[in-house]
């Protein structure tokens, strides 16, 4: 697509509940990232998948948190048992390889609210 | 390692008068800096980058940026505000040793601009 686009934009859940967060990158892009911003701060990464396998998942808090790109293209986030500290925007972006000269395209992200 | 601060959370100007937004980054080794917009709603837009080319860089929508080594800064500056330059900017350091690109974002600055 032209864009790197999110579903659902506003997700809210009750604590203790399971969630899943799609990502459908720009087409051709085989580096793709999920972030997450709390509200007044900077995103940090979580993970990176370089084609269908996760490159590296050092950015994920803890075992309640899962990611996958099957088929190289759309990422599904998971997390499981959700709290109330997981509320924030998840921010998804890809680019089309993962060398450093390549620019990041962001979609808008999913505004995740735990209750 | 690699790590970003924007000296200010806050920045409030008035419309036509210059803007600058602080940065300084740390960086292991040559670090590739960008600067990202984000407009409420909205996904990160990139601004500009900086990739080791001139040191002076210049992006959309009369922004520019200059990369000073000695003092490990990449302010961001523009002549004239407008008020659609409201926004929250995020500076962005990647590794170039970094083989995913990840990136790491500053704490964000709000601008205003006042009419």
């Amino acid at each position: 697509g032209a864009g790197v686009s999110q579903t659902p934009s506003n997700k809210v859940t009750e604590k203790g509940k399971y969630v899943e967060l799609r990502c459908d990158p720009i087409s051709g892009h085989t580096a793709l990232y999920w972030y997450r911003q709390s509200l007044g701060q900077g995103p940090e990464f979580l993970i990176y998948f370089q084609g269908t396998g996760a490159a590296d998942d050092s950015g994920l808090p803890n075992d309640r948190f899962f990611a996958v790109r099957p088929e190289g293209s759309v990422s599904t986030l998971k997390i499981q048992r959700t709290e109330r500290g997981d509320s924030a925007v998840y921010l998804c972006a890809s680019s089309r390889d993962p060398s450093g000269a390549n620019v990041l395209t962001f979609g808008a992200g999913s505004r995740l609210t735990v209750l | 390692a690699q790590s970003v601060t924007q000296l200010d959370s806050h920045v409030s100007v008035s419309e036509g008068t210059p803007v600058l937004l602080r940065c300084n980054y740390s960086s292991s080794y040559s670090p590739s800096l960008f600067w990202y917009v984000q407009h409420p709603n909205k996904g990160l837009q990139l601004l500009l980058k900086y990739t080791s080319a001139a040191t002076l860089v210049k992006g959309i929508n009369g922004f520019e940026a200059e990369f000073k080594k000695s003092e490990t800064s990449f302010h961001l500056t523009k002549p004239s505000a407008h008020m659609s330059d409201a926004a929250e900017y995020f500076c962005v350091v990647s590794d170039q040793q970094n083989a995913g690109n990840m990136l790491t974002f500053g704490g964000g600055t709000r601008l205003m601009v006042k009419p």
